[in-house]
């Protein structure tokens, strides 16, 4: 079964400093990737996803992934951290197939990003 | 683009009493559609998804139910809630990917 690990629960940053949280996921095939942002009490908004192509991608709000497949990684980067950045991001992946069928996401348990004034 | 609407925001219920939430979805016709549950510090979990109207697939065993009387409805049920039914319970869509909506935030005491 496919499985995504966010290893960092709670990371915290400075302001204006640069952001990386991490993403590993274990499947055999080719993945469908996707980082969401969860503020507080709310549903969850998707940043940006890969399906094939270039392995960078860009997202909305100034975030970038790069998927590494060497790596199975596909971690989230900003250059310059807002305050209004501070929230839960949650990697997911699903099976990258054709036809009918359900696309069920697998979420890692989520990294909650404090931003320091 | 989609947009999908869940009622109630907030609800307080006690145990043993009967659950309906709602989830409706305007701009998208057959999309796939998803009830998740998420507990503090558990992440997300899957509990059903639906293809089409009427067809149900459930994730986890439980004593939740789903529906889709409508194509762009989706309705998680329960008899009798229990204590640990407590959560932030999401809809969501697939057209292209996964879109959530708002969110349903359910305490049972």
């Amino acid at each position: 079964a496919q499985s995504v690990t966010q290893p960092d629960i709670h990371i915290t940053v400075s302001e204006g400093a640069s952001l990386e949280l991490r993403c590993n996921y274990s499947y055999g095939a080719t993945p469908y990737l996707f980082w969401y942002v969860q503020s507080p009490g709310q549903g969850l908004q998707l940043l940006l996803k890969y399906f094939s192509g270039d392995t960078l991608v860009q997202g909305i709000k100034g975030f970038e992934a790069e998927f590494k497949r060497s790596q199975s990684s596909f971690n989230l980067r900003k250059p310059s951290v807002h305050w209004s950045d501070a929230a839960e991001y949650f990697c997911a992946v699903t099976i990258a197939y054709s036809g009918a069928g359900s696309y069920q996401l697998t979420f890692g348990k989520g990294t909650k990003l404090s931003v320091i004034p | 683009s989609q947009t999908i609407h869940q009622w109630p925001a907030t609800l307080v219920q006690p145990v043993g009493s009967p659950l309906s939430l709602e989830c409706t979805v305007e701009g998208t016709s057959n999309p796939n559609l998803y009830w998740y549950r998420q507990a503090a510090g558990r992440g997300l979990q899957l509990l059903f998804y639906s293809v089409g109207i009427g067809q149900i697939s459930s994730e986890v065993p439980q004593n939740l139910s789903a529906s889709r009387p409508q194509d762009r409805q989706f309705i998680l049920s329960s008899k009798k809630l229990l204590l640990s039914d407590s959560g932030f319970y999401l809809c969501a869509c697939k057209v292209e990917t996964q879109y959530f909506g708002p969110g349903t935030r359910l305490l049972v005491l």
